[in-house]
């Protein structure tokens, strides 16, 4: 699976819009973009997943490049509640299990 | 949504003992389920992958004879940590895929903090 590469923090002021980077360069056609976080002392929790369009849910948008190779997470109006640590994982479908190879992720502080 | 629970959230054992965690999917069937192991201040460092009815296939370097995973429910998967030591001590997550179609999304447990004193 393709390495990812995330800046290792983040502030955002409450309300505001929570811009989370990834750069994922050797990506294969066939990998999907993933993303996850993780709150203080609890499993990860699941966000979104994009293989080349954009994608909205109720928690966030994601935004893939058209060369696929970054991605951004945009959670629009950050609460207290999002303070977590951010992973961004690329992996195949169901290659080798479907497992997630977590990198060291993005821990983003949400202040009022 | 797919729930995953783990037992028990927290356990305190003495060194030299084995400490049993059980990992279950409350509302969905997983042939596939994967433990996790985090030190504080770190990632999730992947251990196994636990295969209902088979044996469990262990990531390089994590011992399988220290870390017994049995997975013999489409339900239930069990990590058993064998003659723990305080260096064991961690926070242990499991993960299980819903095989439903269409659901390729992985659900985590809550976690189990093992301390080893």
């Amino acid at each position: 699976d393709a390495k990812t590469t995330q800046p290792p923090s983040m502030d955002c002021a409450e309300g505001r819009a929570a811009n989370l980077p990834c750069n994922h360069s050797t990506i294969s056609g066939n990998e999907y973009v993933y993303w996850y976080r993780q709150i203080h002392s609890q499993g990860p929790q699941y966000i979104i997943h994009g293989l080349k369009n954009n994608e909205t849910n109720e928690m966030a948008s994601l935004i893939i490049t058209e060369d696929r190779k970054s991605s951004t997470l945009i959670l629009p109006h950050a609460t207290l509640r999002d303070t977590a640590v951010y992973y961004c994982i690329v992996r195949v479908g169901h290659n080798q299990g479907g497992k997630l190879i977590f990198g060291q992720g993005t821990e983003l502080s949400v202040k009022p | 949504g797919a729930v995953v629970s783990q037992h028990p959230s927290w356990v305190i054992c003495k060194s030299g003992t084995s400490v049993k965690i059980e990992c279950r999917s409350l509302d969905f069937q997983a042939t596939t389920m994967f433990w996790y192991r985090q030190f504080p201040k770190q990632s999730l460092m992947l251990m196994a992958t636990s295969n209902e009815g088979s044996k469990a296939t262990y990531e390089q370097g994590v011992e399988k004879d220290k870390f017994l995973i049995n997975h013999a429910s489409l339900t239930l998967s069990t990590l058993t940590v064998t003659s723990a030591h305080p260096e064991d001590s961690s926070f242990y997550i499991c993960s299980a895929r819903d095989g439903r179609a269409g659901a390729n999304v992985l659900t985590f447990g809550a976690g189990s903090r093992l301390t080893v004193l």
